[in-house]
């Protein structure tokens, strides 16, 4: 079974934090993305990753970073935090970019005070 | 834009009944259709797949059916069982982007 772990389940920040949520995946997957997921707006790409060190810009990329630098690890950073930050964030990976499904974590659950 | 879109945002079923989601989608390019379920305070959980060259799909208790004529696909769930209550996620992968519809939350009533 694939597996997508995420560091936190429920974290909480001021804002003007900087804010790191982690993400592993252990089945050697090439792609790594991260998504937020908000009521009403369903969910809407970040970042995503096809290789170590290589990053694409997703559909909402303002206010954040990301950093790969193994395969199996992929970060996001808010490098200072909103209070229109908070949300659901929630990482994926899949095997194959065009043709393959992508697997979710569980989820980080980010609150900016 | 492109979309895929949902027809209901709600759904109730008696437990044991069989449930049917909907789906609507605008790229008819589209090749590559996915199910989630989201419970709730979780991650999107993958229930099934289907690409564009076949019209049915079936799972465990669970038929996926795409027609591409009318670009629509549907979730069928079968003997619906509490634990089916979730939000349903139809998903379209568009050369890598995956374009998700707002959900369907299937509520089972005992």
């Amino acid at each position: 079974d694939v597996k997508v772990t995420q560091s936190s389940r429920y974290l909480v920040k001021r804002t003007g934090e900087k804010v790191f949520l982690e993400c592993v995946q252990d089945m050697d997957h090439e792609n790594m993305f991260w998504y937020r997921q908000d009521p009403g707006l369903g969910l809407r790409l970040i970042y995503f990753s096809y290789d170590v060190k290589m990053k694409e810009k997703g559909d909402i990329p303002e206010g954040y970073s990301v950093s790969r630098e193994k395969k199996e690890r992929f970060s996001l950073i808010l490098e200072s935090a909103s209070t229109n930050q908070t949300s659901m964030y929630l990482c994926a990976s899949s095997l194959d970019y065009s043709t393959d499904t992508q697997y979710f974590g569980p989820g980080t659950r980010l609150t900016v005070l | 834009g492109e979309s895929v879109g949902l027809h209901l945002p709600t759904l109730s079923v008696q437990e044991g009944d069989n449930s049917i989601i909907n789906c609507a989608y605008s790229n008819s390019a589209s090749d590559y259709f996915i199910w989630y379920k989201q419970e709730s305070g979780k991650g999107p959980q993958f229930i099934i797949d289907i690409r564009s060259n076949m019209d049915k799909r079936q799972g465990q208790r669970v038929t996926v059916l795409l027609n591409k004529t009318v670009k629509h696909l549907s979730l069928q769930i079968a003997a619906t069982q509490p634990g089916d209550s979730a939000v349903y996620f139809c998903a379209n992968n568009q050369g890598g982007k995956l374009i998700f519809g707002q959900g369907t939350e299937l509520s089972v009533k005992p």
